[in-house]
């Protein structure tokens, strides 16, 4: 059964910095790329990052280019997503995202119940 | 960025009866196109990918349609848990882009 499970969320201040973590279990981690997905309270999903199965490219939305980092562990089987110069509206539930095999690959078969990111001053 | 609108932002219907709901994407995607439908205090769920081919375990009576820039999920015979938020999601190009979601809810 595949699992996402993140951990890493909570209270954040404006300008700080949180990491995100997101381990995984029930596939072969190394062979699918990945993503974070975050839902802001009364907003819609919005895709933040993604990193290809090795590793070795990584995509950014505009909003967190510059501040956030995502990485991988596949010895560890464990996605991480490194938030600095955080912002109020980085606020959100942070959902780790499985990629779909193949040529769907950034489309998301499995999701982790969410992470939730609250950045005040 | 490619900006997917979705329409209409509220859809109320009846349970047994059918539902259409639209995306557009503001340039052409081909058929990089994903539904998801998400509950309240749920993860997402996918339910369609390749603008058309369901996912694994979803049932036959959600299906998609569309290719380039409109798209279509349609919903028969409504059953209570379907009344959720629905988003697309485009996987053509860098940003990947959602739209802002249809809710769909109870007549």
């Amino acid at each position: 059964e595949v699992q996402l499970l993140e951990s890493g969320g909570g209270l954040g201040q404006t300008g700080g910095s949180l990491r995100l973590s997101c381990a995984a279990s029930g596939f072969i981690f190394s062979n699918y790329a990945m993503s974070w997905v975050r839902h802001a309270p009364g907003k819609g999903l919005e895709w933040v990052s993604a990193i290809r199965d090795s590793g070795g490219s990584t995509y950014y939305a505009d909003s967190v280019k510059g501040r956030f980092t995502i990485s991988r562990d596949n010895s560890r089987n464990t996605l991480y997503l490194q938030m600095n110069s955080l912002r109020a509206e980085d606020t959100a539930v942070y959902y780790c995202a499985k990629g779909r095999a193949g040529s769907s690959k950034w489309n998301f078969d499995y999701w982790g119940q969410g992470t939730l990111v609250f950045v005040s001053s | 960025e490619v900006v997917m609108t979705q329409s209409p932002a509220t859809l109320s219907v009846s349970p047994g009866e059918g539902a259409t709901l639209s995306c557009r994407a503001s340039q052409g995607v081909s058929s990089n196109l994903a539904w998801y439908q998400q509950r309240p205090g749920q993860a997402p769920r996918l339910l369609i990918y390749d603008a058309s081919t369901r996912a694994t375990g979803v049932p036959a009576r959600f299906s998609g349609s569309g290719s380039g820039t409109e798209f279509t999920l349609t919903i028969s015979s409504l059953q209570s848990e379907d009344f959720a938020v629905y988003y697309c999601q485009q996987n053509n190009n860098w940003p990947l882009t959602f739209g802002q979601g249809t809710r769909l809810e109870i007549k």
